[in-house]
């Protein structure tokens, strides 16, 4: 089965700094999602990667998936701290997503 | 567009009860696919249906069971409910199923087994 593993599990950050969250998977991925959650809530759609070397981005968040379609990263430029919460990966694995443990993300104002 | 929406947000119930969680995915959506979230196993897959179909399943006890209605709303029944099935169960819609669709995820339902 596939896994994925996130790092760092938790990242505390000043407000107006950069950060970078990995995801890794231990088989090919065909299609890579990235989520974001505030504690006990559902999941917010960030973005979905497919093709090697692909990368989005929205607003201040920058998604890529590498060439070998096994690494993803999560980046945020100038954090805030309405960019608190939990980032997740999830893994299309035949036709059902598995997740990554996930990053838990403080923004100090 | 109305996201998908997840009734009721919480609940509570003792051991031994059984409780049905209903989903209502975003308009022209035909995949609802559930998930269980816990502390210690983190998002785990329960089942995908599709046109009122079981797709997909995930590795849960009988306990869990599911369906889904012809205007593509779900639901999803716990039985004999244990301890261990306190948990946040989140529902994901997507036009036709996870390979290369965006899901989205509802609110959620808050479990508690006392």
């Amino acid at each position: 089965s596939q896994e994925l593993e996130q790092s760092p599990q938790s990242l505390i950050v000043q407000e107006g700094k950069n950060l970078t969250i990995n995801c890794t998977s231990s088989k090919t991925l065909y299609g890579l999602y990235w989520y974001k959650q505030k504690y006990g809530e559902g999941l917010i759609f960030l973005m979905m990667l497919q093709k090697g070397g692909e990368e989005k981005s929205h607003e201040k968040i920058t998604a890529k998936l590498d060439e070998k379609k096994q690494q993803s990263s999560l980046h945020i430029t100038a954090s805030q701290p309405s960019h608190a919460g939990i980032y997740l990966c999830g893994a299309d694995a035949s036709s059902r997503l598995t997740f990554g443990e996930g990053t838990q993300l403080t923004v100090n104002p | 567009k109305a996201g998908v929406t997840q009734t009721p947000r919480y609940l509570i119930k003792t051991r031994g009860q059984q409780v049905t969680l209903s989903c209502s995915p975003i308009s022209g959506h035909r995949s609802v696919s559930w998930y269980q979230q816990t502390p210690g196993q983190g998002l785990q897959f329960l089942f995908e249906y599709f046109s009122e179909t079981q797709r997909n399943k995930g590795n849960f006890p009988g306990r869990f069971s599911g369906r889904q209605f012809s205007n593509s709303r779900s639901e999803m029944n716990v039985s004999t409910l244990e301890l261990g099935d306190s948990a946040l169960y989140l529902c994901a819609s997507s036009r036709t199923g996870t390979a290369y669709n965006e899901q989205f995820f509802g609110p959620g339902t808050r479990l508690t087994v006392l």
